[in-house]
């Protein structure tokens, strides 16, 4: 079974200051990962996506995030952020099926003028 | 404009009562999902359907039903067994590639909240 573990619950931060945001996974084959957005009382907007290739992924809003085999992490970053980017951010991972994700937990930033 | 449309975005139901969400897509994805989500808790997974008039329980289906009768829509009715039916719904959609080739994006639609009276 695929698991998705978000460490931290909540990140304060202030204005332009950088982030990162811990996502780690386990999965027995395949992994295909994702990060959503979700701002308040809305659905999730999907923000980047890892399916191969480049282990940096490049999404919108600026957000990057890194696959790392090794360690089974898949950690979000930006490098300045916004109080725009005040929001909860889900990780998630596609079951070997192709049809199912896995979110982890959820971890909400919190950007301080 | 394609997407993804819930309905009602606030729903009240008093307790011992059925409710009806409403969920369209307009994508022509083939698959739909509901999900929950609770205060500080991820999303759960209720019920799936990978082709009309098919669909599969998730890991919380208990106290919930759904219909999948056209491709267009997912309706998941809350019945009076579920026993804390407050919570987030989130349905979404995807168009699987088939097997295991994991390009299948899921994409949301803005969520009922559902409260209990």
């Amino acid at each position: 079974a695929q698991s998705v573990t978000q460490l931290d619950s909540q990140v304060p931060v202030f204005e332009e200051a950088p982030v990162e945001l811990r996502c780690n996974y386990s999965s027995s084959v395949s992994v295909y990962l994702f990060w959503y957005v979700q701002y308040p009382n809305q659905g999730l907007q999907l923000l980047l996506k890892y399916l191969s290739g480049s282990t940096l992924v490049k999404g919108i809003n600026g957000f990057e995030a890194e696959f790392n085999k090794s360690q089974t992490s898949f950690h979000l970053r930006k490098p300045s952020v916004h109080i725009s980017d005040t929001a909860e951010y889900f990780c998630a991972v596609l079951n070997n099926a192709g049809n199912m994700l896995t979110f982890g937990g959820g971890t909400r930033l919190m950007v301080k003028p | 404009d394609g997407g993804i449309t819930q309905s009602p975005k606030y729903l009240f139901r008093k307790e011992g009562q059925n409710v009806t969400l409403s969920c369209e897509q307009n994508l022509n994805h083939d698959a739909m999902y509901w999900y929950r989500q609770d205060p500080g808790q991820g999303l759960r997974l209720i019920y799936y359907s990978q082709i009309v008039n098919d669909f599969q329980k998730g890991d919380i289906a208990e106290g919930y039903s759904v219909s999948r009768e056209k491709k267009e829509s997912f309706p998941l009715t809350v019945t009076s067994a579920q026993k804390n039916p407050t919570a987030f719904y989130l349905c979404a959609s995807t168009h699987p590639h088939g097997g295991s080739t994991g390009t299948d994006t899921q994409y949301f639609g803005p969520g009922t909240r559902l409260t209990v009276l």
